[in-house]
């Protein structure tokens, strides 16, 4: 069955980066983008951006563009989101997710990042 | 840029309940919707997607509908699994505000 597994919670300190791991089982990793969501405690859902693992071709959401980089490794169908000059607001559960035809049809359990000093 | 919103924001209903949110996009995105259910401390669930087309394995009771700018989900008869936050995104253009603001469905 199609399985996105995160890695775990992080702890971050102001302006640091974190880089966050989506490794995925079950289908051909090359064949769907992977789409990263994120989710304040309490607020809604925010799109951050998307690759596409088999040219690896990005989007980013302009209000992370600089700030955010999306990565992925075919040998290990994993995909990555590396978020820099983190801040308090940048505090969320972070989710990955496979794209299908536009909705993501399978997410990852989600990622808590905590920022703070 | 497209921007999405949802009506209600919240939504009290009882077991067996018809339910109906709209969700209502800036300018025409077509049929590229998809609404999601999420529950607490869980990650979005994927209900429908192209406006109107049922995700495997969900249940009939969900449908949507509509085309262009508005769109809605219905729950033909509410079950206790069902009370959870729903949430719309256009996929026409991911940017920038993909996602609807979302309906809490609580029990009324």
């Amino acid at each position: 069955q199609v399985q996105l597994v995160q890695s775990g919670a992080e702890v971050k300190k102001p302006g640091a980066s974190v880089k966050v791991s989506c490794k995925t089982s079950g289908y051909t990793f090359t064949t769907y983008d992977i789409n990263w969501v994120r989710q304040a405690a309490g607020q809604g859902l925010e799109w951050m951006g998307w690759v596409n693992p088999n040219s690896s071709n990005t989007g980013y959401a302009q209000k992370f563009q600089g700030r955010v980089t999306l990565t992925r490794s075919t040998s290990s169908s994993t995909a990555y989101m590396e978020l820099s000059g983190l801040t308090s607001e940048d505090t969320a559960v972070y989710y990955c997710g496979r794209g299908r035809a536009g909705a993501t049809d399978h997410w990852g359990q989600g990622t808590l990042v905590t920022v703070s000093s | 840029d497209i921007q999405m919103t949802q009506s209600p924001s919240t939504l009290s209903a009882s077991v067996g309940d018809r339910v109906i949110i709209t969700c209502r996009a800036s300018q025409s995105i077509s049929s590229w919707l998809a609404w999601y259910q999420q529950k607490p401390g869980k990650a979005p669930k994927l209900l429908i997607y192209r406006a109107s087309t049922l995700e495997s394995g969900v249940p009939s009771r969900f449908s949507g509908s509509g085309s262009g700018t508005e769109f809605t989900l219905t729950i033909s008869s509410l079950q206790p699994d069902d009370f959870a936050t729903y949430y719309c995104q256009q996929y026409k253009s991911y940017f920038p505000e993909a996602f609807g603001p979302g309906t809490k469905v609580d029990v009324k």
